[in-house]
């Protein structure tokens, strides 16, 4: 089945710089690859996604890349801010949906 | 606000109580599953439904009992758990089950076995 292996578990980036949190997965049936992130007290929401497809996506400040040779995909948010301070998640859906451990973003002011 | 409602937020139980998480969507999906949340774990699917039918149950122990009476509720049943399962348990729903799509979560029913 799918393995979706997750980095950093945790980063701290000053206000204003970037962030970019890192997935790889294994089964290279695998098409859709969504980031969700988690503020505390939350359920996780659906922040941005990828279909194979496409290489790259971008809204406003976030963006992902996916690179299907390497089933590696990333997550990068620009010009960070205090609110995006929360747990990340990515995921990979083969035949069924699999989770990333999360990333712990702390953004720092 | 969101469109899937959890309760309790939070419940504490002994290891021979029976209680019941309920999970409701206005979202209009036709999937509903439960997930549990530990810490520094991925997300851990647990039952997933669609149009009431169950599709998966993900070598989850009898002591957790789902049940869909419709597409729009959810509930699992707990008894005799034991302290390891402790967790944040999150609902979710979308719109049709294995598909591509975005999944919506509620705000997760925090459990504490004593």
């Amino acid at each position: 089945g799918e393995n979706v292996e997750q980095h950093p578990s945790t980063l701290s980036v000053q206000e204003g710089d970037s962030a970019v949190i890192k997935c790889t997965y294994s089964d290279s049936a695998s098409n859709y690859f969504p980031w969700y992130k988690q503020e505390l007290g939350k359920g996780p929401q659906l922040i941005i996604d990828i279909r194979s497809n496409v290489g790259e996506k971008k809204d406003q400040r976030i963006a992902v890349t996916l690179n299907k040779t390497a089933k590696h995909f990333s997550l990068h948010i620009t010009e960070t801010q205090p609110e995006d301070s929360a747990v990340y998640f990515c995921a990979a859906n083969g035949n069924k949906l699999v989770f990333g451990a999360g990333t712990i973003l702390r953004v720092k002011s | 606000e969101t469109g899937v409602t959890q309760t309790p937020r939070h419940l504490v139980m002994g290891m021979t109580n029976k209680k019941s998480l309920k999970c409701e969507q206005h979202l209009g999906h036709n999937a509903m599953y439960w997930y549990k949340q530990s810490a520094k774990k991925p997300l851990e699917l647990m039952f997933v439904y669609n149009f009431k039918e169950q599709t998966e149950n993900n070598s989850v122990p009898s002591r957790f009992s789902p049940e869909c009476p419709n597409s729009s509720h959810l509930f699992l049943h707990l008894h005799t758990l034991q302290p390891e399962d402790s967790a944040l348990y999150l609902c979710a729903s979308s719109s049709y089950a294995a598909g591509a799509g975005e999944l919506f979560f509620g705000e997760g029913s925090r459990l504490t076995v004593l």
